[in-house]
């Protein structure tokens, strides 16, 4: 079946130092991979997503990479802010089921501290 | 513009007592889903429809029922809720398509059963 793995946090930083946050899937097919962030008292949010390998997702500064040859979809940004705090969760979808359902990773919390 | 409204935002039960989630779309989406998200753990898919008239189960549908009541409409019922059912409920939707879309989130459902 498939799978997501991420990093597990939370992770600290200072204001505008670089994120990475890891990301691994295990699927059957050839996903779209998406990630989602998760602001306090919200629900989730698409923040970026590839659907093929190579393609890169980026969105308010964040990048991520889709890599079939390590399954990986690393979330990366180059100066985060205290507004980044929030839970992001990596996912992907299988375009074999009809249901078009997402498989989570466990979340991973960002805290930024000015 | 509404998108995914979920009622209620928080609810106490007490174990044994039943409940319903309501969630309605006004996306025009064919696929709705029931997920819980618990410390963790990421988000697991409880049920789903993919689209109106169906109805599937997900990675932990024990104790649950659902209802797609129209395209707009997909209801989650506990009908004995257990302290194990304590979770947070997101309900979402997507159109239907080639599992390379973005799916739309409720803000939550922060339940506890004592």
């Amino acid at each position: 079946g498939n799978s997501v793995t991420q990093m597990e946090g939370p992770v600290t930083l200072s204001e505008e130092a670089f994120l990475t946050i890891n990301c691994t899937y295990t699927a059957t097919g050839y996903p779209s991979l998406f990630w989602y962030v998760q602001y306090p008292g919200e629900g989730l949010q698409l923040l970026l997503k590839a659907t093929k390998a190579d393609d890169k997702g980026s969105n308010k500064g964040f990048e991520a990479t889709y890599r079939k040859e390590t399954t990986s979809f690393h979330l990366e940004k180059g100066s985060v802010q205290v507004s980044d705090s929030a839970v992001y969760f990596c996912a992907l979808s299988d375009p074999n089921n009809a249901g078009n359902m997402l498989t989570f990773g466990g979340g991973t919390r960002l805290m930024v501290k000015p | 513009n509404a998108g995914v409204t979920q009622t209620p935002k928080f609810q106490v039960l007490k174990t044994g007592q039943s409940m319903t989630l309501q969630c309605a779309q006004d996306m025009n989406h064919n696929s709705m889903y029931w997920y819980r998200q618990d410390p963790g753990m990421g988000l697991r898919l409880i049920y789903y429809s993919a689209s109106e008239g169906t109805t599937d189960k997900g990675e932990v549908p024990n104790g649950y029922n659902v209802s797609r009541l129209n395209k707009r409409e997909f209801s989650l019922r506990l009908e004995s809720a257990a302290p194990s059912q304590t979770s947070v409920y997101f309900c979402a939707s997507s159109a239907i398509g080639t599992g390379r879309t973005e799916a739309f989130f409720g803000q939550g459902t922060r339940l506890t059963v004592v």
